[in-house]
């Protein structure tokens, strides 16, 4: 079965960066898009970005537009969000999730998800 | 607030029928498919349901979902113990060219 697994959460301050990568296996990795989902402590789940395939196009929630890249390395089998400018808002645990396609688009969904890592933002 | 609607909490006995409701808009679920996640406590979501009301492998059938206009609704028939969990609907949107979720439901077996 489809394996995701994230790293590099922690502690940051906020205006810090950060950059989390999740690396999958189990799946050919370069046919599909790949995405970050986010909870706060206590709350729903928050899209937050999708790279496809090919990492020719890139997506973005408005709340971090700017702020986050997606990126991905096929020959790692690893895709990468890198943080910048965080804020308290930003602290959440953040999930990497394979999508069901090559696209991010309206024919698709996140089939298998992370077990995510914890980002928090506090001076 | 989250751009879908979904009730806070729901619960019923063992071996009930439970309904989840799912609302939305012409610009996501008007418009595009349904997937439902399943969070179990403590754990990274699920995917539960997809395109509406298909099963991916491995999930039971008494698992069940539909869609209407901009509404969808999740259905678990014969409720187990096993099934506390939050759940979480989700679609495509067109105008914000990404994934938009529900505010999560969680059910409760009595």
């Amino acid at each position: 079965e489809e394996q995701l697994l994230e790293s590099g959460g922690g502690l940051i301050q906020p205006g810090g960066s950060l950059r989390l990568s999740c690396g999958g296996s189990e799946f050919t990795f370069r046919k599909y898009g790949m995405s970050w989902v986010r909870q706060a402590p206590g709350k729903g789940l928050d899209w937050v970005s999708c790279i496809t395939a090919s990492g020719g196009s890139r997506f973005y929630a408005d709340s971090v537009k700017g702020r986050f890249t997606v990126s991905r390395d096929s020959s790692k089998n690893t895709v990468y969000l890198q943080m910048n400018s965080l804020r308290a808002e930003d602290t959440a645990i953040y999930y990497c999730a394979k999508v069901s396609e090559t696209y991010c688009s309206r024919s698709s969904h996140m089939d298998y998800w992370g077990q995510g890592t914890l980002v928090t933002v506090s001076s | 607030q989250s751009v879908l609607t979904q009730p806070p909490s729901v619960s019923e006995a063992p071996g009930q029928r439970v309904t989840i409701s799912c609302s939305g808009s012409n610009s996501n679920i008007g418009d595009n498919a349904v997937t439902w996640y399943q969070q179990l406590p403590g754990k990274a979501p699920k995917l539960l349901m997809y395109d509406n009301n298909l099963l991916p492998s491995g999930v039971s059938a008494r698992f069940s979902g539909s869609k209407s206009g901009t509404s969808a609704s999740l259905a678990i028939s014969g409720l187990q113990s096993e099934d506390e969990a939050d759940y979480y609907c989700s679609a495509w949107d067109d105008t914000l060219n990404g994934w938009v979720f529900g505010g999560g439901t969680k059910v409760t077996v009595l």
